[in-house]
């Protein structure tokens, strides 16, 4: 079992739907929790970042943090095509210059104009 | 944000050289930095962790001798893939820890092709 598992897509939206991306992981030691967004053929780029459980939210998006079930979801309001790329969820287990992430596969999202 | 660049941004060699990717932090001091590998429609993982004056941390499966790291300023990290084979062709992203912010910043990626 991968320690983290997220839906690869693709998902294919209309423009102004909202989205909502998924990742469950294994391993109860994760605390810090991250969504990238990623370009093709580019480096990852910060989206939220989350502390243990509890939502946060920044502009069009909400992160979601359920420890208890092990499940992170990321909401995207009013989805633009702009929006279109790859989501990967990755956590680790410790903050500061040690934090190994861990990734998950990455969901690739198309909002369709 | 913070700017990591990579050099070069895409690589194709012959099977059995070497070749050597730098990854640099432009406005900011990195003491650590990260490279990861990423295969199509896989998630990034993460090879080695690179540490400023010292030697690199290796991820469990990844071969030292092979894919060599030197973190010689605090700016710059080279990761070299050393007797190159056509299944380390992939995309090699690094990352450098902004310790004021508490972020990594990745960089835009090689994609390293061997024939």
């Amino acid at each position: 079992q991968k320690e983290v598992e997220q839906d690869p897509g693709p998902l294919s939206v209309p423009e102004g739907a909202i989205v909502s991306l998924n990742c469950t992981y294994s391993n109860s030691a994760f605390q810090y929790f991250m969504w990238y967004r990623q370009y093709s053929r580019k480096g990852p780029e910060l989206l939220m970042y989350t502390y243990s459980s509890g939502n946060k939210e920044d502009g069009r998006f909400t992160a979601q943090v359920d420890k208890s079930s092990k499940y992170i979801s990321l909401f995207i309001r009013d989805s633009q095509p702009s929006d279109s790329a790859t989501y990967l969820c990755a956590m680790s287990a410790s903050g500061g210059a040690t934090n190994k992430l861990i990734f998950g596969t990455g969901t690739l999202l198309a909002v369709q104009p | 944000g913070a700017v990591v660049s990579q050099h070069p941004s895409w690589v194709i060699c012959k099977s059995g050289t070497s070749v050597k990717i730098e990854c640099r932090s432009l406005d900011f001091q990195a003491t650590t930095m990260f490279w990861y590998r990423q295969f199509p429609k896989q998630s990034l993982m993460l090879m080695a962790t690179s540490n400023e004056g010292s030697k690199a941390t290796y991820e469990q499966g990844v071969e030292k001798d092979k894919f060599l790291i030197n973190h010689a300023s605090l700016t710059l990290s080279t990761l070299t893939v050393t007797s190159a084979h056509p299944e380390d062709s992939s995309f090699y992203i690094c990352s450098a820890w902004e310790s004021t912010g508490n972020e990594q910043f990745f960089g835009p990626g090689t994609r390293l092709t061997v024939l």
